[in-house]
């Protein structure tokens, strides 16, 4: 089975504090993605990642960067977070194959509190 | 760009039928997808149609979709009360080197009734 593990399920930072969100799949999966996931907004792509040390802007790139420096993980970052980044953080990964139906594998979720 | 739309909340009691609407935008989707959210875990894939499909089953799983409208719909026969979670629906556009990206929707939120 493919298993996508975040490091972190809950984290409480403060206003200004680096936070750091690590994911690690273990199916050598191309691809990978980080998400936020907010009530009623569903899930939004933040960056994802289509190879090692490549990334490309999702939706909503503002105020994080991302990390891939090994193809089995990807870290989120938050340089300097703030209070409207309190959310759900779902990291995913997909298999580039040639039928490419382009299934994503989620981990169970970073839930982070920025007071 | 892309867009997903589905209502928020569906009451269903154990038994029934459900069903889950969704409209998107993007009329170069690849595939379109329904995933399932239980409580306090990731989204787990239930079922996938690919664009040039308009019906898929799979056990108590009906697919619908209707490409002229941009529609698509979740059936769930015989409802029961561990189909309680967040569906989400979501649809794929190809990224050249990089797969599939996908555009989810806000997520309907199912309570199912004993």
């Amino acid at each position: 089975d493919v298993k996508v593990t975040q490091s972190s399920r809950y984290l409480v930072k403060r206003t200004g504090e680096k936070v750091f969100l690590e994911c690690v799949q273990d199916m050598d999966h191309e691809n990978m993605f980080w998400y936020r996931q907010d009530p009623g907004l569903g899930l939004r792509l933040i960056y994802f990642s289509y190879d090692v040390k490549m990334k490309e802007k999702g939706d909503i790139p503002e105020g994080y960067s991302v990390s891939r420096e090994k193809k089995e993980r990807f870290s989120l970052i938050l340089e300097s977070a703030s209070t409207n980044q309190t959310s759900m953080y779902l990291c995913a990964s997909s298999l580039v194959t040639v039928i490419n139906t382009g299934e994503l594998f989620f981990g169970e979720g970073s839930r982070l509190t920025v007071l | 760009g892309e867009d997903v739309e589905q209502s928020l909340f569906l009451s269903v009691r154990e038994g029934d039928s459900s069903v889950i609407n969704c409209t998107y935008t993007d009329s170069s989707s690849t595939y379109l997808y329904w995933y399932k959210q239980e409580p306090g875990a990731g989204l787990q894939l239930l079922t996938y149609i690919f664009s040039n499909m308009d019906m898929k089953q799979d056990q108590r799983l009906t697919v619908l979709l209707n490409k002229k409208d941009k529609h698509l719909s979740l059936r769930i026969a015989d409802t029961q009360t561990g189909d309680s979670a967040i569906y989400f629906c979501a649809e794929s556009r190809l990224i050249e080197a990089a797969g599939n990206k996908l555009t989810f929707g806000g997520g309907t939120r199912v309570l199912v009734k004993p």
